[in-house]
């Protein structure tokens, strides 16, 4: 299979910095990526997204940056708050193949 | 309605029992998933169908069953399962399968949390 790996298993953050979560993918073709929340005993939801022929795009507190010649893509998080405290997977698609990353947890320090 | 629902939220099983997971999604969507996570792990992918027909078998084993009745509807059926097996089982649904923006976006539901005793 495809290796989507993130750098960092753990992250904490003290509430109202901004957060960044990172993550490597292996499949140069891969054109959609997405980064989805699990907070502990629900399912995955959905963030934000962004394809390959993009940089950059933003949403509400969130922005993620693809950067493509090294394979590499982040989360940021503004004012991070308690409630953003979950586990955070990347995923790349390449047609009708998707594969997740290893998760990256969460916890924000009040 | 944007939301996947799945039943039952939580199951306890024996190795010789019989049960079924049941998902719903009432997005349109004509692609529907099944994964399986374990505690700490990302979601694995285990089964696609993709206008109610079978698009991928990761290797599952054969005591995993899926089902698509209708475009709404996915199901996996469990016989002979092991410990093992004890795990989170997402479903997920998305537009398509790939082709246009978003169309691939996967939305997944709560989970049933299976244990195998």
């Amino acid at each position: 299979g495809e290796s989507v790996g993130l750098h960092l298993p753990t992250l904490s953050v003290q509430e109202g910095d901004n957060s960044i979560i990172n993550c490597a993918y292996s499949n140069s073709a891969s054109d959609y990526f997405i980064w989805y929340k699990q907070e502990s005993g629900k399912g995955p939801q959905f963030i934000i997204d962004i394809r390959s022929n993009m940089d950059k795009r933003q949403g509400q507190r969130v922005t993620v940056l693809l950067n493509k010649t090294v394979k590499h893509l982040s989360l940021q998080i503004a004012a991070t708050q308690p409630g953003d405290s979950a586990v955070y997977f990347c995923a790349e698609s390449k047609g009708n193949q998707f594969y997740f990353g290893t998760g990256t947890s969460l916890t924000v320090i009040p | 309605d944007t939301e996947v629902t799945q039943t039952p939220k939580h199951l306890v099983m024996g190795m010789t029992n019989k049960k079924s997971l049941k998902c719903e999604q009432h997005m349109g969507h004509r692609a529907m998933y099944w994964y399986k996570q374990k505690a700490k792990k990302p979601p694995e992918l285990m089964f696609v169908y993709s206008y109610e027909k079978l698009s991928i078998n990761e290797s599952v084993p054969s005591r995993f069953s899926p089902e698509c009745p209708n475009s709404s509807l996915l199901n996996l059926h469990l016989h002979a399962l092991q410990p093992e097996d004890s795990a989170l089982y997402l479903c997920a649904s998305s537009l398509g399968l790939a082709g246009g923006p978003g169309r691939e976006t996967q939305y997944f539901g709560p989970g049933t949390r299976l244990l195998v005793l």
